[in-house]
């Protein structure tokens, strides 16, 4: 079945820049999404992304998509230790309706 | 505009009761997923209503089980509560015009504890 990996620890200095990366193994993988947790929270969509579009930009977030290794990324520019949580990259199959395959999740620290 | 509404936020339950979790979609979403969120297996898909079907259904056992009404809330049920049921239950609503599903934006979950 689909998988989705994700490293589980990036730890960056407030003003730098982070990249959370992603691995998919679906290359019918529809629509690639990136959601933040913050503790006792549920999920919030931060960005998504088309599989037939390479990037997408959006304020400080940017996210690139390179199909043939099926590698997402998620930039965070002049990162904020607001910033800090956990996030998650989830896959959908067009075919599969609402079903969401979650990665593990990166859990984000940003230090003063 | 209102966003998902899980309703309650916090239950406590015992090995053997049932449970009932309320999920409010966001106002004209036809579609609403449940997922169960564990430190052990992370996010896990339940199942999947649509128009009041069952559109999709994850890897749980029997006991797991959901509904939805004619107004797109929803309902997802656990009976004979085991330990490792324990955990956020969290439901995502989506617009799925045309059946396919776009964005899907979570409520804040009903933390579920079995003791």
């Amino acid at each position: 079945g689909e998988d989705v990996e994700q490293s589980l620890f990036l730890s960056v200095r407030e003003g730098d820049s982070s990249v959370i990366n992603c691995t998919y193994t679906d290359s019918s993988s529809t629509y690639l999404y990136w959601y933040k947790q913050e503790p006792g929270a549920g999920l919030q969509l931060l960005t998504y992304i088309f599989s037939n579009m390479d990037m997408k930009q959006d304020q400080r977030l940017t996210v690139l998509l390179n199909k043939k290794d099926k590698h997402l990324s998620l930039r965070i520019a002049d990162t904020q230790t607001g910033d800090s949580a956990i996030y998650f990259c989830a896959v959908n199959t067009g075919n599969q309706g609402g079903k969401l395959i979650f990665g593990q999740g990166t859990e984000l620290s940003v230090k003063p | 505009k209102a966003g998902v509404t899980q309703t309650p936020r916090y239950l406590i339950k015992t090995r053997g009761q049932q449970v009932t979790l309320s999920c409010s979609p966001i106002s004209g979403h036809r579609s609403v997923s449940w997922y169960q969120q564990t430190p052990g297996q992370g996010l896990q898909f339940l199942f999947e209503y649509f128009s009041e079907t069952q559109r999709n259904k994850g890897n749980f056992p029997g006991r797991f089980s959901g509904r939805q009404f004619s107004n797109s809330r929803s309902e997802m049920n656990v009976s004979t509560l085991e330990l490792g049921d324990s955990a956020l239950y969290l439901c995502a609503s989506s617009l799925a015009l045309r059946g396919l599903n776009t964005e899907a934006f979570f409520g804040q979950g009903t933390r579920l504890t079995v003791v």
